[in-house]
């Protein structure tokens, strides 16, 4: 089936130093990866929808100048926390769909996650 | 906003069936049912989708009610490793849409 990796898993930093974290899409393409936010004990929360080629979507309250979003390839989508602070940590996850393997169906593949801690 | 209730919590005996109910009644033509998962850690697990008609796969069977206002995830065996948060997701079957995630369901296997 379609496998989503995330890269780092987990990332401890420092407040005020810039964090990436790689999402790719293993044997598909993805022209759109959603990225998601959740903190501890809630549900997950879209911040943008990745767009290859183009500008990224971003949800009502987020940042974009903070959470940049680069989709340069068909198989990588990266989110860039920049100047983190300590209420940056949480747990970034990433999805896509494999349109090939699964054409009729809205199916999102996720990723396991990076947990990022900024002290 | 999520267009599904579910219970916050639940409870269910090693070996013995697990049933999850979800309400979507303002649930339009267009939309299907989707169920994931999400244990500790971990990103979410796709389990099944519908539309109108039951489904089943390897992992669960998904009940849908004729009016299509709720569904119930059935898991006919639960295991241990099947303690997770479970989430009941309602969305067009459009390839640019989003998933919004509700509270979901927590539910534990006992042993």
């Amino acid at each position: 089936g379609a496998v989503v990796s995330q890269h780092p898993s987990w990332v401890i930093c420092k407040s005020g130093t810039s964090v990436k974290i790689e999402c790719r899409s293993l044997d598909f393409q993805a022209t759109t990866m959603f990225w998601y936010r959740q903190f501890p004990k809630q549900s997950l929360m879209l911040m943008a929808t990745s767009n290859e080629g183009s500008k990224a979507t971003y949800e009502q309250g987020v940042e974009k100048d903070k959470f940049l979003i680069n989709h340069a390839s068909l198989t990588l989508s990266t989110l860039t926390v920049t100047s983190a602070h300590p209420e940056d940590s949480s747990f970034y996850i990433c999805s896509a769909r494999d349109l090939v393997l699964q054409p009729g169906a809205n199916v999102l593949t996720f990723g396991a996650g990076s947990r990022l801690t900024v002290l | 906003d999520a267009k599904t209730t579910q219970p916050t919590s639940m409870d269910c005996a090693e070996g013995r069936a697990a049933n999850l109910p979800c309400n979507h009644s303002t649930i339009s033509g267009n939309e299907y049912v989707y169920w994931y998962r999400q244990i500790h850690s971990q990103g979410p697990q796709y389990i099944i989708h519908g539309l109108k008609n039951n489904e089943t796969n390897e992992m669960a069977s998904l009940i849908i009610t004729e009016d299509r206002k709720s569904s119930t995830l059935i898991l006919p065996h639960a295991t241990l490793r099947d303690t997770a948060v479970y989430y009941c997701i309602v969305t067009p079957d459009n390839y640019g849409q989003n998933f919004v995630f509700g509270p979901g369901t927590r539910l534990s296997v006992l042993p």
